[in-house]
């Protein structure tokens, strides 16, 4: 049972470039979340869903797009890279709501823009 | 919008002290309230959460966490700090849009001292 996973853990993009982080539960879990942590302010929500085919916006959502084709993988896209979304991204999942029921975490990617 | 804040970005103490993290949230309605771990290099682990149940909410590892509702506060606490303990810790609240989601706290890195 691997839980969640994230792929890339690592990864450099220069300025401009693209690239999609993936984030796979095997948890038949209904709802999935991108967040990104940042020195001295926590974890901010990117983009979450609530179920296969669902996205929606949270708190950072500029820059970035989400998508949920399968119910096992969520998504995060960066059409254009920008240093300020330089980052640590988790991606987690939960059976219900995060209020409701534990939320599961993977490890992160670690993403440097320059 | 909901809100939570940690006062000390970072807490030392010595093994065998007490440990005390402080969490303070705003809210208009009775919130969900949790703390999440995160070792390092990994992502984040439910360490316990309140849902009205009981004031004294204990959770892994020795935790507890009082919620005081007159202070709007819901510190986490443990008797007798261990090496292993050494993490970030962050405080959330559920969001009041029908608490789909956390807001996470800006974390807390505890510093365990031989």
């Amino acid at each position: 049972n691997a839980g969640v996973t994230q792929t890339p853990k690592f990864r450099v993009l220069k300025t401009g470039q693209s690239m999609t982080l993936l984030c796979a539960q095997d948890m038949n879990h209904e709802y999935m979340y991108w967040y990104r942590q940042d020195p001295g302010m926590g974890l901010r929500l990117i983009h979450y869903s609530v179920g296969e085919g669902t996205t929606a916006k949270g708190e950072v959502p500029d820059g970035y797009n989400v998508s949920r084709l399968k119910k096992q993988n969520f998504l995060l896209g960066l059409e254009s890279a920008a240093p300020s979304q330089t980052s640590v991204y988790f991606c987690a999942s939960s059976y219900r709501r995060m209020v409701d029921t534990e939320a599961f975490f993977g490890q992160g990617t670690r993403l440097t823009v320059v | 919008a909901q809100s939570v804040t940690q006062l000390g970005s970072h807490v030392s103490v010595s093994e065998g002290a007490l440990v005390l993290l402080r969490c303070n949230y705003s809210s208009s309605v009775p919130p969900y309230l949790f703390w999440y771990v995160q070792y390092p290099n990994q992502g984040l682990q439910l360490l316990l959460k309140y849902t009205s149940a009981a004031t004294l909410v204990k959770g892994i590892n020795g935790f507890e966490a009082e919620f005081k509702k007159s202070e709007t506060s819901f510190h986490l606490t443990k008797p007798s700090a261990h090496m292993s303990d050494a993490a970030e810790y962050f405080c959330a609240v559920s969001d009041q849009e029908g608490a789909q989601k956390l807001v996470f706290g800006q974390g807390t890195r505890l510093t365990i001292n031989p």
